[in-house]
């Protein structure tokens, strides 16, 4: 079985741009994870999907992050425009239900 | 909210045992979870402790005082090989989130 992937593994972009990060989950789980760690710190908890919807966005940091998972299956989070403190590994975890979140291996975008 | 500790740093030598001691406090608690996470990949799911006492899986164990607001994970007959970034996350009791600790780091000598 497929683990959760993430795309792409690396992105190096300038502040004022915009950055798009993918995660496929696990085949099935409908629950959907986003999770971010910023240099030194802890991984800290962004948003939730349950299917389609936003179960949860009560950490995403402000409104230039976009978070979909339209027709609930891969997701998407976009950064725009990104700022220096953006910087950091975005990682997505999936599950089936309220269990285990399996990770995925993390993008690590760097804002210049 | 969460508040989460754990060692930054602990070394020891090929075939010791080493515990790693995690602490946290919480406003609900549902469950607390072990990841390892060696550079550059995803963190593996290694155990989970929703009742107290402890859990055994081949080398790694977990224990879970859930009144103590204390757990550890105990890896045994250390290898090369698991020298990585260990992970406590605690669940909270309304959402599914998960609260992290900064992780430790073990370093196995040979």
């Amino acid at each position: 079985e497929a683990g959760v992937t993430q795309f792409p593994s690396h992105s190096v972009i300038e502040k004022g741009q915009t950055v798009t990060l993918r995660c496929d989950p696990i085949s099935g789980h409908d629950n959907l994870y986003w999770y971010r760690r910023v240099m030194g710190k802890e991984i800290k908890f962004l948003l939730h999907f349950v299917k389609e919807s936003k179960q949860d966005e009560s950490g995403m940091p402000n409104n230039r992050f976009l978070a979909e998972r339209t027709g609930g299956t891969y997701s998407t989070l976009k950064v725009q425009p990104a700022e220096l403190e953006d910087s950091g590994v975005y990682f997505c975890a999936s599950s089936l239900d309220a269990d285990t979140q399996y990770f995925g291996p993390g993008t690590r975008l760097t804002v210049l | 909210g969460q508040n989460i500790d754990q060692p930054t740093e602990m070394t020891a030598t090929e075939g010791a045992i080493v515990q790693i001691n995690c602490t946290y406090q919480t406003s609900g608690f549902n469950g607390l979870f072990w990841y390892q996470q060696h550079a550059g990949e995803a963190p593996t799911f290694l155990s989970y402790n929703v009742l107290d006492g402890l859990e055994e899986k081949g080398r790694f164990s977990s224990f879970l005082s859930r009144s103590k607001g204390y757990s550890y994970l105990l890896l045994k007959e250390l290898q090369m090989k698991d020298s990585a970034s260990y992970l406590c996350a605690v669940r909270s009791y309304n959402d599914y989130k998960l609260s992290f600790g900064a992780g430790t780091t073990v370093t196995v000598r040979a």
